[in-house]
């Protein structure tokens, strides 16, 4: 079961364009949002992440669209560079017990290609 | 420099030939985890630590041991390993979560590629 369902899972923008990549999920009791970037031969590493409380989060090119009531949230990549082409996993987690550990379920991942 | 290691990064076996990967990190993180990443499906959690001697099974956890002995290792072993479990392994670790909010960020090795024939 895909609680979290990512798409597209690969992605060819233009040096300069805007990338988007999207996400949805099904449980309510996700509290936080982040997005992983990974290089080829490198593990994920945290680009951006959001709360549902906030709209939108914004980072430098990178920004987070925040859809609460449609349970959506996307990943915006503005002038799209060459050196962003990797590939991109947007992610839920779910607080554990007080003092816990925290569950997260990622997405299958979107491979970004940025042409010249 | 904070990071998690792991070794092998490659490796290809026989199938029944038993391995471990070793993992390791040294921001003195109490949660660590293992996921298992396969092209349309993402990354999958196989097992995850919450302290020492604490294990437990994630998502996909058939075929696979772990054990936790001191804070900073999280070995995974295959007893028997099948050309299923041909894939990139991820160990990685975070800061043990607290309150009521999730959002810890989670630290990733750069990923051992082993090939089971």
């Amino acid at each position: 079961q895909q609680q979290v369902k990512q798409s597209p899972q690969s992605l060819i923008v233009q040096k300069g364009g805007i990338s988007i990549i999207n996400c949805a999920y099904e449980n309510t009791a996700f509290d936080y949002f982040p997005w992983y970037q990974q290089f080829p031969g490198k593990g994920p590493a945290l680009l951006i992440a959001i709360r549902p409380d906030v709209s939108e989060k914004k980072e430098g090119r990178f920004t987070i669209s925040f859809n609460k009531s449609a349970k959506q949230f996307s990943l915006h990549i503005m002038d799209s560079q060459p050196g962003d082409s990797a590939t991109y996993f947007c992610a839920a987690s779910i607080p554990g017990r007080s003092g816990g550990y925290q569950k997260v379920t990622f997405g299958i991942g979107t491979k970004l290609q940025v042409i010249p | 420099e904070a990071q998690v290691t792991q070794n092998p990064r490659y490796l290809i076996t026989v199938t029944g030939k038993k391995l471990t990967v070793t993992c390791s990190q040294n921001m003195n993180h109490e949660y660590m985890s293992w996921y298992r990443q396969d092209p349309g499906l993402g990354l999958r959690q196989i097992y995850y630590s919450m302290n020492v001697e604490v294990t437990d099974k994630g998502d996909v956890p058939e075929g696979y041991k772990v054990s936790r002995k001191e804070k900073r290792n999280f070995p995974l072993i295959l007893e028997s390993p099948s050309p299923n479990q041909t894939s990139l392994y991820f160990c990685a670790s975070s800061q043990r979560a607290g309150g009521l909010l999730s959002g810890n960020t989670i630290y990733f090795g750069e990923g051992s590629w082993l090939t089971v024939v």
